[in-house]
């Protein structure tokens, strides 16, 4: 059974940094054709993709979000991290982890993750 | 900026039809964009439907069908009941590692 699970802070302080853990089971970090998104949701609000990670490090970042993001994987670990820099009030959102099924389909994303719900305020 | 547009709601009948679509602000959707759909009702992670374009996922009803129509992909639900009143997602693969999801669309059945 494939499961991602996310871990972090519930609260942080504006200006701070995020940093989320997604650990994985049930499938390998190493494998080839997969990999792991992160994908957020503000509350009442529409998902967004944020970036990912496959085996051989290759990563990608939203376009209006990567000078704030960075993506890393431990593999030995089976978790992948994300970092966001410079956190606001508008980055409270739900933080999910999602494993991407196929690299020639990164928007091909299951199972999720049950999400972690960050909160940005001082 | 291209934004992923669906429609902001939408509502259907028990029983009924249902298309959602998803376009782009500028051009059109094709299969090349990968499109996948995905539900979510309230207070939950968002389970994959379909993906590249009409492959339905594993475990999920054949009532849940995708397909391009004219320039945007589309959703169709056929007999709609009442637990398919949800969130719906579209995400486009915008090529360069970008994926981008629409705005979403909140399916009424009633």
């Amino acid at each position: 059974q494939v499961t991602l699970k996310e871990s972090g802070p519930v609260l942080v302080k504006p200006t701070e940094t995020l940093t989320l853990t997604c650990t994985v089971s049930g499938f390998s970090l190493s494998n080839a054709r997969m990999g792991v998104s992160w994908i957020r949701q503000p509350p009442g609000k529409a998902l967004e993709w944020l970036a990912h990670i496959f085996s051989n490090d290759e990563k990608s970042y939203s376009t209006s979000l990567k000078s704030r993001l960075t993506i890393s994987k431990d593999t030995s670990k089976s978790q992948v991290v994300l970092t966001m820099t410079n956190m606001d009030p508008v980055d409270t959102a739900t933080y999910y982890c999602a494993r991407i099924l196929d690299r020639l389909r990164p928007n091909w994303f299951d199972p999720w993750g049950q999400g972690t719900l960050v909160t940005v305020s001082s | 900026q291209t934004v992923v547009t669906q429609e902001p709601s939408f509502s259907v009948s028990p029983g009924g039809t249902v298309t959602l679509t998803c376009g782009l602000s500028s051009g059109s959707v094709s299969t090349s964009y990968y499109p996948s759909w995905y539900q979510q009702t309230p207070g939950q992670a968002p389970r994959t439907l379909i993906y590249s374009t009409n492959t339905r996922s594993s475990g999920v009803p054949d009532r849940f069908s995708g397909s391009i129509l004219g320039n945007k992909a589309a959703l169709t639900i056929t007999g709609a009941q009442a637990d398919d009143e949800s969130d719906y997602y579209c995400v486009l693969y915008m090529g360069s590692g970008i994926s981008m999801f629409g705005g979403g669309t909140k399916l009424t059945v009633l």
